[in-house]
């Protein structure tokens, strides 16, 4: 499969732990990004990467989330001391420069 | 920031019929309005887009239609089938796919045999 992948597709924790979310892009796509979705919305922008560089990062974004990108290729995304609040579908999508986002299957997390 | 205003958030059509989901825009920078199809548990995927230069755009059964000066768009689906069934959501941004992405809240079709 040459699409985006997502690792876990699903992940329950405890308030207070800390998760840690895998993306591995279209591997020919310098761009990155991380999206979240709630129940019955549509996706959310939370940041996103050229190459290694994050380039913009939402208001959405306390400061209790952290992404990487450390040499431009797989991406993580982590969440410190989790709240019931993040639970989600965590969202990752990559392009080629001036194209056409596609989007992994995506990490359902569950904070119990 | 943009703004997108997705309408309706629910649509039943017998098999057949044609479906119209519409969007409204708020960032007239915006140039870039992709839809996606997101079936149950299951990844968005694109299924059209257009650019701001032109007003429409048709694959097969699926057209997509813009109106820059009234900043809304529409999706536009002919004969449709019960695999139609699925949520549908538009999105814009101010570059061909290398800015962020504003989604709207979603289109939940359901087309019944």
């Amino acid at each position: 499969d040459t699409g985006v992948s997502q690792d876990p597709r699903h992940k329950i924790t405890k308030r207070g732990q800390n998760v840690t979310f895998r993306c591995d892009p279209i591997s020919e796509h310098n761009r990155l990004y991380w999206y979240r979705q709630t129940l019955g919305q549509g996706p959310e922008f939370l940041t996103y990467f050229q190459n290694e560089a994050q380039l913009e990062k939402s208001r959405l974004l306390s400061d209790r989330f952290s992404a990487e990108r450390p040499k431009g290729s797989f991406s993580t995304l982590e969440i410190q001391r989790t709240e019931q609040g993040d639970s989600a579908m965590y969202l990752c999508a990559s392009s080629p420069p001036k194209d056409t986002q596609y989007f992994g299957p995506g990490t359902r997390l569950t904070v119990l | 920031g943009e703004n997108v205003e997705q309408h309706p958030s629910t649509l039943s059509v017998q098999e057949g019929d044609s479906a119209v989901i519409k969007c409204t825009y708020s960032d007239s920078a915006s140039n870039y309005f992709p839809w996606y199809k997101q079936e149950l548990g299951k990844r968005p995927q694109l299924i059209i887009d257009i650019r701001s230069n032109v007003g429409e755009k048709k694959d097969q059964r699926i057209a997509v239609t813009l109106n820059k000066t009234a900043k809304h768009f529409s999706l536009h689906i002919t004969e449709t089938q019960p695999e139609d069934s699925a949520v549908y959501f538009c999105a814009a941004s101010q570059g061909s796919g290398y800015s962020t992405l504003t989604f709207g809240k979603g289109t939940m079709l359901l087309v019944s045999p």
